[in-house]
């Protein structure tokens, strides 16, 4: 079975400012890593995901992540953040070429940015 | 544009009541999902099935059962709706783990 981490619950961070979501993950087998981001009273929105080749991955709105596979991590990062950035974000994994797998999410890491 | 549809954006049920939950994909997956979110909680998958009339328990199946008589339309019951059972509640589709869509939610009150 899989698992996911997210190390932080709550992010505060100032605007134009970096930011690094930590994620880490367990599977006894290889798997699929996904970001979603959901914004207040939305649904989720698929910020970018891996599934193979390059580990660095880049997403929507200036977003991207490292698939580190040594460490089991999949952090997300963003060199300069907005206001309109505040949202929750969920690390999620799913398990590779297997029948009926399900996406397993972390608990989410509230990321609020402020002036 | 490919769809998971929810027939209910808000619900507010009765404690006791059975609630049916329906979602409606138009991809032709044969991955379905349910999941409950919860503050503090993330997601977290009730049932899901991989085939017609094939069902599998995720982490919190109690007090739930499932329904998947055509390959598009899975159907979430609450057997006897419990105050505990209030949440946002998601389905989802997905071919091969690749890419998943999910229902916009529906926003289930038990009082």
């Amino acid at each position: 079975a899989q698992s996911v981490t997210q190390l932080d619950s709550q992010v505060p961070v100032f605007e134009e400012a970096p930011v690094e979501l930590r994620c880490n993950y367990s599977s006894s087998v290889s798997v699929y890593l996904f970001w979603y981001v959901q914004y207040p009273n939305q649904g989720l929105q698929l910020l970018l995901k891996y599934l193979s080749g390059s580990t660095l991955v880049k997403g929507i709105n200036g977003f991207e992540a490292e698939f580190n596979k040594s460490q089991t991590s999949f952090h997300l990062r963003k060199p300069s953040v907005h206001i309109s950035d505040t949202a929750e974000y969920f690390c999620a994994v799913s398990a590779l070429n297997q029948a009926g797998t399900a996406l397993i999410f972390g608990k989410g890491t509230t990321l609020s940015v402020s002036s | 544009d490919v769809k998971v549809t929810q027939s209910s954006r808000y619900l507010v049920k009765r404690t006791g009541e059975k609630v049916f939950l329906e979602c409606v994909q138009d991809m032709d997956h044969e991955n379905m999902f349910w999941y409950r979110q919860d503050p503090g909680l993330g997601l977290r998958l009730i049932y899901f099935s991989y085939d017609v009339k094939m069902k599998e328990k995720g982490d919190i199946p109690e007090g739930y059962s499932v329904s998947r008589e055509k390959k598009e339309r899975f159907s979430l019951i609450l057997e006897s709706a419990s105050t505990n059972q209030t949440s946002m509640y998601l389905c989802a589709s997905t071919w091969g783990g690749y890419g998943y869509t999910f229902g916009s939610g529906t926003r289930l009150t038990v009082v």
